[in-house]
């Protein structure tokens, strides 16, 4: 069964310091990875994504993820906050033909 | 440009009552997915259509329904409802079968009282 997990809750930093949101999966097959941001009472918003390829991947808002396959990871990225990036942020993996899941979810908060 | 449109924003009903919430996909886009969200928690799958037939199947109940119709709009059918049922549902649609890339609505928020 393919799974997500996001280790953090929340992580916090502060305006134009790096950020990382952290993100691994399970999957049998090779996975779809994605990310979605949710502001509040929005839906959710693609960010990125990787099928295949290149394992740095840059998507929406400045943001970029690295797809490690040896950890099975694929954090998210920014190399400098801003505070407007504050919101709920969602890892997702799937294979092909099958529906995305979602990791819990991580809040960024980022401060001035 | 035109997104996804989900009916109504919010709705209030009462324990064994039911729902009926309606999602219209960006235009072209043939296949629409349904995700549970409750508080504080992830989207879950519900359930999804592509060209009118159901495609997948994930955590949905048996009291809930759902269609695709002709004009490849979406409609959640909720009875019985639950407190449990209180929830953002939200409606993603993409192109061609796939979910490599969706575009989500911005949710129903139904409150079971």
């Amino acid at each position: 069964a393919q799974s997500v997990a996001q280790p953090e809750d929340q992580v916090n930093v502060a305006e134009g310091n790096p950020l990382t949101v952290k993100c691994t999966y399970s999957v049998s097959g090779n996975p779809y990875l994605f990310w979605y941001v949710q502001y509040p009472n929005r839906g959710l918003q693609f960010l990125l994504k990787y099928i295949t390829g290149d394992n740095l991947v840059k998507g929406s808002y400045g943001f970029e993820a690295e797809f490690n396959k040896s950890q099975t990871s694929f954090h998210l990225k920014k190399p400098s906050a801003l505070v407007s990036d504050s919101a709920l942020y969602f890892c997702a993996v799937n294979e092909a033909g099958t529906a995305l899941i979602f990791g819990k979810g991580t809040t960024l908060s980022v401060s001035s | 440009a035109a997104g996804v449109i989900q009916s109504p924003r919010h709705l209030i009903k009462e324990k064994r009552e039911t729902a009926t919430l309606k999602c219209y996909p960006i235009p072209r886009h043939d296949t629409v997915y349904w995700y549970q969200q409750g508080p504080g928690q992830d989207p879950q799958f519900l359930i999804s259509f592509y060209e009118k037939m159901q495609s997948d199947k994930g955590s949905i109940p048996d009291r809930f329904s759902a269609q695709q119709f002709s004009d490849y709009h979406s409609e959640l059918n909720m009875s019985s409802l639950e407190l449990g049922d209180s929830a953002l549902y939200f409606c993603a649609s993409s192109q061609g079968g796939t979910n490599e890339k969706l575009f989500f609505g911005s949710g129903t928020q139904l409150s079971v009282l």
